[in-house]
């Protein structure tokens, strides 16, 4: 069954410390990995994309991907308060036609304490 | 650049009333589109996704249709809304053949009462 998990959280962690978000994903045939972000009733918001094996720097975050494990993670370095939001974890598989299916986890709230 | 608009933004509807979302993309040609549905406090749906003009396909049976009638317009139907419709209706798109990354609208919570 294609599914991606993340702990629900909420997470918290103080003014600038690292965050550490985590999910595993069921499907080894998932191909692409993205990290969303998502505030109190807005949209998601992609921050991080990441597609083979290791890190993926972009300022205050880095992606890490272990396809091995089935293992996808995102760090947020010097934590601030406006990070403070849900954060989604989506993969895709090969679907039918050109269109991929991404597919997100339950994401997981993070708050980040001044 | 692409930019994406959803409207309405909010939506109020009694049980057994018809639905008509709208979503329009600017800046692209082509797109991958997408229909998602986020009920209070949990993940994503996938309800649609068109790769083309009039070409639909479905993930969920429920009481709900799309169409795309014009290459950046992509549209969510329902012919009698339920309790269960209500949630936050999210459009994205995808520019085919770049690695799978979606890019939502900003969205429309739809309450059914």
């Amino acid at each position: 069954q294609k599914e991606v998990e993340q702990n629900s959280g909420p997470l918290s962690v103080p003014e600038g410390a690292i965050a550490s978000l985590n999910c595993t994903y069921s499907d080894r045939g998932s191909q692409s990995f993205f990290w969303y972000r998502q505030y109190s009733g807005k949209s998601p918001e992609l921050i991080m994309s990441i597609y083979s094996n290791g890190d993926k720097e972009d300022g205050r975050f880095t992606a890490q991907l272990n396809k091995a494990s089935q293992y996808v993670s995102l760090l947020i370095r010097d934590s601030q308060p406006s990070d403070s939001a849900t954060y989604l974890c989506a993969v895709t598989l090969i679907s039918s036609g050109s269109a991929r299916q991404l597919t997100f986890g339950s994401g997981t709230q993070l708050t980040v304490l001044p | 650049s692409q930019t994406i608009h959803q409207w309405p933004a909010t939506l109020v509807q009694p049980v057994g009333s018809p639905l008509s979302l709208e979503c329009t993309v600017e800046g692209t040609s082509n797109p991958n589109l997408y229909w998602y549905r986020q009920a209070a406090g949990r993940g994503l749906q996938l309800l649609f996704y068109s790769v083309g003009i009039g070409q639909i396909s479905s993930e969920v049976p429920q009481n709900l249709s799309a169409s795309r009638p014009q290459d950046r317009q992509f549209i969510l139907s329902s012919k009698k809304l339920l309790l269960s419709d209500s949630g936050f209706y999210l459009c994205a798109w995808e520019l085919a053949g770049d690695l799978d990354t979606q890019y939502f609208g900003p969205g429309t919570r739809l309450t059914v009462l």
